[in-house]
């Protein structure tokens, strides 16, 4: 089951400008996190956001949760070419009988111009 | 200290094949996930090990299937393969479980081409 839902789904910005992403969940959750992933190799972790926590900062990242609106955004502050890639947000989800699962959007993809 | 290593990193199997896909995690870690990446259905949780026991498992047909030993390595199979299998299969390495406690570590993935 696809929990989170980033929008947009791709975005294209010149170098220096910032990006905004959007995710969207539809459960209660204990955590969100969000990962990045350049083309065809695996997921690094950016950062993680508690339910109990409103906004986080790493670096150029910073991350907000409402829980309210079942929402979260990252923003990445004066973006580089590097930062070229998909980024996931994930929610722990209840699979039952107190286990729990991370379960990811179908993310969005970053496309910055030098 | 070093990362998640998944073998093989490529691989081409045809229809009807069955398929081992290994993964070592990160030294001290003792949860596996397996995770399923494709265009159409994006991240696709599979199951998930800890000290050689499934504790969760996600919506996959009885042909998924895995396992962890002792060392915590863990090993997932696919039986009768089908074309739809073709995918990004990743593992993600944690101490005790990330979905509650924390960040999920992933290896590079194995690319499995069916024909």
């Amino acid at each position: 089951s696809q929990q989170g839902e980033e929008d947009p789904q791709a975005l294209s910005i010149q170098e220096g400008e910032n990006a905004t992403m959007n995710c969207s969940y539809k459960t209660s959750i204990n955590n969100l996190q969000w990962y990045r992933q350049n083309s065809g190799r695996g997921l690094v972790h950016l950062i993680l956001i508690r339910s109990n926590e409103r906004e986080k900062h790493s670096g150029r990242l910073r991350v907000t949760l409402d829980t309210s609106k079942k929402s979260s955004s990252l923003l990445i502050t004066a973006s580089r070419a590097a930062d070229t890639a998909s980024y996931f947000c994930a929610t722990d989800e209840n699979s039952g009988a107190g286990s729990y699962q991370l379960t990811f959007g179908k993310g969005t993809k970053l496309s910055v111009i030098p | 200290k070093a990362g998640v290593t998944q073998t093989p990193r490529y691989l081409i199997k045809t229809r009807g094949q069955q398929v081992t896909l290994s993964c070592s995690p990160i030294s001290g870690h003792r949860s596996v996930s397996w995770y399923q990446q494709t265009p159409g259905q994006g991240l696709q949780f599979l199951f998930e090990y800890f000290s050689e026991t499934q504790r969760n498992k996600g919506n996959f047909p009885g042909r998924f299937s895995g396992r962890q030993f002792s060392n915590s390595r863990s090993e997932m199979n696919v039986s009768t393969l089908e074309l739809g299998d073709s995918a990004l299969y990743l593992c993600a390495s944690s101490k005790s479980g990330g979905a509650r406690t924390g960040e999920l570590f992933f290896g590079e993935g194995s690319r499995l081409t069916v024909l």
